[in-house]
């Protein structure tokens, strides 16, 4: 029962360099989303999925790129670090993006930007 | 725009007492409402969902309710305990599929 998968746990880049943050999930979920959460805040939505090849943006989804090739996987792309992109970063997926659809996360991804 | 707002910030509260944690929403058309606990430092953990169409859910000490007309919902934690102390986000989800996230609430449960 691996539920969401993320990984790496915690990252260090370098302003203008390149990453990709993993998200896998085993539990057949169509929905899958990516946020992040800053110091005192909720969580903003960055991208979201509602299957493979679709995606669409959230609410902050400048500076980041995604794809959904597959059912199970969900990379967030960051083309160009920038300081402002240091976060905590979430990612979600529920059975549907409709009703019913309970969120279930992974224990996210620290990621801080020189 | 639909947005998601938790007051208070901050709740200190003495060990054994009830409390009421409150979310408000914008727009009424929504498919669900989840609360989250949250630890310092830590991921997500749900604690209950509410469908659109149910007006409770109740787990252990937790009961959490929904008002789709007044765009509120209500964290009941009973008897607090030193263990509850944690931040408690509720996310909706709106009829466009995506999930808002308040704020959330950062709960001191003194000994």
């Amino acid at each position: 029962n691996a539920g969401v998968t993320q990984t790496p746990k915690f990252q260090v880049l370098k302003t203008g360099q390149s990453m990709t943050l993993q998200c896998a999930q085993d539990m057949n979920h169509e929905y899958m989303s990516w946020y992040r959460q800053d110091p005192g805040m909720g969580l903003r939505l960055i991208h979201y999925s509602v299957g493979a090849g679709i995606t669409d943006q959230g609410e902050v989804p400048n500076g980041y790129n995604v794809s959904r090739s597959t059912t199970e996987d969900f990379p967030l792309r960051l083309l160009s670090a920038a300081p402002s992109q240091t976060s905590v970063y979430f990612c979600a997926s529920s059975y549907s993006g409709g009703p019913g659809g309970e969120l279930f996360f992974g224990e996210g991804s620290r990621l801080t930007v020189l | 725009k639909q947005e998601v707002t938790q007051i208070p910030a901050a709740l200190s509260v003495p060990e054994g007492e009830n409390l009421v944690l409150n979310c408000s929403f914008t727009d009424s058309a929504i498919y669900n409402l989840q609360w989250f606990r949250q630890d310092p430092g830590k991921g997500l953990t749900s604690l209950l969902l509410i469908q659109s169409s149910q007006r409770e859910q109740t787990s252990g000490r937790l009961n959490a309710s929904l008002d789709k007309s007044s765009g509120r919902s209500t964290l009941y934690i009973a008897a607090s305990q030193p263990g509850d102390s944690a931040t408690y986000l509720c996310a909706v989800k709106f009829n466009a599929g995506k999930s808002t996230f308040g704020d959330g609430t950062t709960l001191t449960v003194k000994p």
